[in-house]
């Protein structure tokens, strides 16, 4: 099963309160990624976790936090939703960080209202 | 900074023709390049990888891509397209080995039968 699941597939969030988006892979892959997809936008990485290390990009530090409690699980944790969160978060896994096939999720559509 | 454009936001193309998807990078040194295609309600899938050596790659589908070092360039092609081959490709770059990927912002592809 070469499946990175996401859930929910939808979600709609207030302005100012929190957002948690969850990811899971049964692939044993060692390396999770989530990007933010907006329209006419290319997806933009957000952050990865090798392993337990989690790595942030550098534009998108503060905006985004991030937890990994197992090998198979992933969360995107937004504190406070503001109307500039509203995108698709597109979660992907990989074996390794080098040179491996990143497999991706379907998505997670969320609006801020 | 690297960057990926895809000039074609939308290509329409009539069932049994010939498709050519265009990607340019900005870099200095040769990345590592895949092309990326999202069907309707599904994750980005990868395509096809360009490491090195041979400038044509074959993907899946009857996808090929041509690396051009001197045109920083890596066109995608099909020679025949299948109204299922409708969906968004996206071109994407890594450099130093690593799987952080840079997207270009998607070409939409409608094949009309």
């Amino acid at each position: 099963d070469t499946t990175v699941k996401q859930n929910p597939r939808y979600k709609l969030a207030r302005v100012g309160k929190p957002v948690n988006l969850i990811c899971s892979q049964t692939m044993n892959h060692d390396t999770m990624y989530w990007y933010q997809k907006k329209p006419n936008q290319a997806p933009k990485l957000l952050l990865f976790y090798y392993d337990k290390i989690l790595n942030r990009e550098a534009d998108t530090f503060e905006k985004f936090q991030s937890s990994r409690p197992n090998n198979s699980f992933c969360s995107l944790y937004i504190g406070s939703a503001g109307l500039e969160y509203s995108a698709m978060y597109l979660c992907a896994s990989s074996r390794g960080r080098a040179n491996t096939e990143v497999f991706f999720g379907k998505g997670t559509r969320l609006t801020v209202v | 900074a690297q960057s990926v454009t895809q000039p074609d936001a939308r290509v329409t193309v009539s069932e049994g023709a010939s498709l050519q998807l265009r990607c340019k990078y900005s870099y200095s040194a040769t990345p590592y390049l895949f092309w990326y295609v999202q069907y309707p309600r599904q994750g980005l899938q990868l395509l096809l990888k360009y490491y090195s050596g041979d400038p044509v790659v074959q993907g899946v589908n009857g996808f090929e891509a041509e690396f051009s070092k001197s045109n920083s360039s890596f066109h995608l092609r099909k020679a025949s397209v299948h109204w299922s081959d409708s969906a968004v490709y996206f071109c994407a770059v890594s450099y130093s080995a690593g799987n952080k990927l840079t997207f270009g912002i998607g070409t939409r592809v409608l094949v009309r039968p």
